[in-house]
């Protein structure tokens, strides 16, 4: 079964630093891609990053773009994302998603970890 | 301005089919597959179609299609369970991004 566990999750101060982590398990991770998808409250689901499964190829959503760093370590199976200079928008649940093969698109999800940006 | 297009909401009877639709470009939707994530009470997304397929555990109940540059799903027998928030996704390779609908609202009457 496959599982995806986020954690890091919390409260920061604008500006502050956050990252966090994904534990993967019930399947080879070094061969799917990962992303991050992120949802506000009361607002819908938005795509953050993603990764493929060499790290040779990264994306951004231009609304984190130069802020967020998301990165993989295949050999303990986690997926991160470092939060630097965080703004109140950046409030949001953040699920850790592996890819499918056939979409780039999130097959299997976390259960989520809050990130509230506030002072 | 989400880059796909959803109905902000949808509502069937018990029993009945509803069809929701996914609008995008041929940068998106008209090139790659598209999923489909239901969302009860903004717990965790459930994936409940990936391109044509089916995800294991799925009710087949649920369905898929694609013409052109809109997606569809299609829920046959509508149950009370199947009330939840549903949001469509796939890649867009003009904007390198992965692209989601700004979600339906479906309702169970």
């Amino acid at each position: 079964e496959v599982q995806l566990v986020e954690s890091g999750g919390g409260l920061v101060k604008p500006g502050g630093s956050l990252r966090l982590s994904c534990a993967a398990s019930g399947f080879t991770f070094s061969s799917y891609s990962m992303n991050w998808v992120r949802q506000a409250p009361g607002k819908g689901l938005e795509w953050v990053s993603s990764i493929s499964s060499s790290s040779s190829y990264i994306y951004y959503a231009d609304s984190v773009k130069g802020r967020f760093t998301i990165s993989r370590d295949n050999a303990k199976n986690s997926l991160y994302l470092q939060m630097n200079s965080l703004r109140a928008e950046d409030t949001a649940v953040y699920y850790c998603a592996r890819e499918g093969v056939a979409a780039a698109v999130p097959m299997d999800w976390g259960q989520g970890t809050l990130v509230t940006v506030s002072s | 301005q989400s880059a796909l297009t959803q109905e902000a909401s949808v509502s069937g009877t018990v029993g009945q089919k509803v069809t929701l639709s996914c609008t995008g470009n041929s940068n998106n939707i008209g090139s790659y597959a598209v999923g489909w994530y239901q969302q009860i009470s903004h717990g965790a997304p459930k994936t409940v179609m990936f391109g044509n397929s089916l995800p294991s555990g799925i009710p087949d109940r649920f369905s898929g299609s694609k013409s052109g540059t809109t997606a569809s799903l299609t829920i046959s027998g509508l149950q009370p369970e199947d009330e939840a928030d549903y949001y469509c996704s796939t890649w867009d390779y003009s904007l390198s991004a992965q692209v989601f609908g700004g979600g339906t609202k479906l309702t169970v009457l």
